[in-house]
């Protein structure tokens, strides 16, 4: 059964860091693209980040450019997202999601989600 | 980046109506497009993807269509689990966008 956890979230202040990470089982973590996706707090769903099934690309939404690393250890099948200078606007729900993978492609986007960790931004 | 629309915002139904939600893209994106179902305090749950390939597990009465900017989402006879909102999310080329969302609300 695929599973993925998050964790990592919490309350930090403006202009602060934090590193979210995501537990991954029941599939082989190493051949597959994995991303970001948070929401705000009554909002809708936004796209942040992506790795590749390789882990050799990266991807970013405009907004987190610059601030957001995406990473992951296939030792331990984690997959992390570092955030720093962060914003209010930063503050939402962070799922991590599957994508595809390259031992049988299927054409998804994001097939399995994880059930979020929330990140408040307050001083 | 794609803009990704969807119609309506919010759609009143009752149990057994048809119900269909339109996504619009600001530019082509072939068949990479998916669409998601998410209820209150849950995670987004894949519906669709590639425009009309239905995830395995998901109940027939779902149904996806289009190509190039234009792709609905049929519910052919709407259940009352179905109640819910949903997206639509372009994969052709990044950033990934999302439309804001349908929500499907009892009439």
């Amino acid at each position: 059964e695929v599973q993925l956890v998050e964790s990592g979230g919490g309350l930090v202040q403006p202009g602060g860091s934090l590193r979210l990470s995501c537990a991954a089982s029941g599939f082989t973590f190493s051949s597959y693209a994995m991303s970001w996706v948070r929401q705000a707090p009554g909002k809708g769903l936004e796209y942040v980040s992506t790795l590749s099934t390789n882990g050799g690309t990266t991807y970013y939404a405009n907004s987190v450019k610059g601030r957001f690393t995406i990473s992951r250890d296939t030792s331990t099948n984690t997959l992390f997202l570092q955030m720093g200078s962060l914003r209010a606007d930063d503050m939402a729900v962070y799922y991590c999601a599957r994508g595809d993978t390259t031992i049988v492609p299927k054409g998804v986007a994001l097939d399995y989600w994880g059930q979020g960790t929330l990140v408040t931004v307050s001083s | 980046d794609i803009q990704m629309t969807q119609s309506p915002s919010t759609l009143s139904a009752s149990v057994g109506d048809r119900v269909i939600i339109t996504c619009r893209a600001s530019q082509s994106i072939s068949r990479w497009l998916a669409w998601y179902q998410q209820k209150p305090g849950k995670a987004p749950k894949l519906l669709v993807y590639k425009a009309s390939n239905l995830e395995s597990g998901v109940p027939s009465r779902f149904s996806g269509s289009g190509s190039g900017t234009e792709f609905t989402l049929t519910i052919s006879s709407l259940q009352p689990d179905d109640f819910a909102t949903y997206y639509c999310q372009q994969y052709n080329s990044y950033p990934w966008t999302f439309g804001q969302g349908t929500k499907v609300e009892v009439k």
